[in-house]
């Protein structure tokens, strides 16, 4: 079966630090992923997504970046946080056609920048 | 531009039958999708409607009209922990989602 992990699962930075959030998945080869930012009480807005290794498009112009090393691994990172960006990230999987089974989340790491 | 609204809250009591509608304005839509998220926790995939018409999946129920652009989440016989947020999602081409802002469901006893 296909899993998604995410971590860490709560991060507190100063402004101006490094970020970077971790996403792998298992049981499948060669899926769609995706970085989600969720403020809270609101939807869900698109940041990236990757269909393939190195293909990264970016959805929001924003002080954020994404990378994707290898098939099953999705890296979310910042040279310098804003206040702005805290919030729940969430990473997604799904396949590269649309399917009956929808997105898979991880469990999401909630980010507080201070 | 995509955007899909639905109503930010609802209440309902345990046991009754409750309806969250979702109207979407897309292009390339190819289906709409339903999200259940918990508070603290992950959206969860619950139904995706491709055609016209009524999906059901036990007590939950997911209806599709693209003559209409509309759409809407059944959730009979109510629980306490049906008690989240749910979302409405346009599946769009290369199977891209873009999200409604949520409806709370709060359910009481």
């Amino acid at each position: 079966s296909q899993t998604i992990h995410q971590w860490p699962a709560t991060l507190v930075q100063p402004v101006g630090s490094p970020l970077s959030l971790e996403c792998t998945v298992e049981g499948t080869s060669n899926p769609n992923l995706y970085w989600y930012r969720q403020a809270a009480g609101r939807g869900l807005q698109l940041l990236f997504y990757s269909v393939g290794i190195g293909q990264i498009s970016s959805e929001v112009p924003q002080n954020l970046s994404a990378s994707r090393p290898q098939d099953r691994q999705f890296i979310l990172s910042s040279k310098k946080l804003l206040l702005s960006d805290s919030g729940f990230y969430l990473c997604a999987w799904s396949a590269l056609t649309i399917s009956r089974e929808g997105y898979t989340f991880g469990s999401g790491t909630r980010l507080t920048v201070v | 531009g995509q955007s899909l609204e639905q109503p930010s809250e609802v209440t309902a009591v345990e046991g009754a039958i409750v309806q969250i509608n979702c109207t979407y304005q897309t292009s390339g839509f190819y289906g709409l999708s339903w999200y259940q998220q918990h508070d603290g926790g992950a959206p969860t995939f619950l139904s995706y409607n491709g055609l016209d018409g009524l999906e059901e999946t036990g007590r939950f129920s997911s209806f599709l009209s693209r003559s209409d652009s509309y759409g809407y989440l059944l959730l009979q016989e109510l629980q306490m922990k049906d008690s989240a947020s749910y979302f409405c999602a346009s599946n769009n081409a290369g199977n891209m989602l873009t999200f409604g802002g949520g409806t709370r469901l709060m359910v009481k006893p």
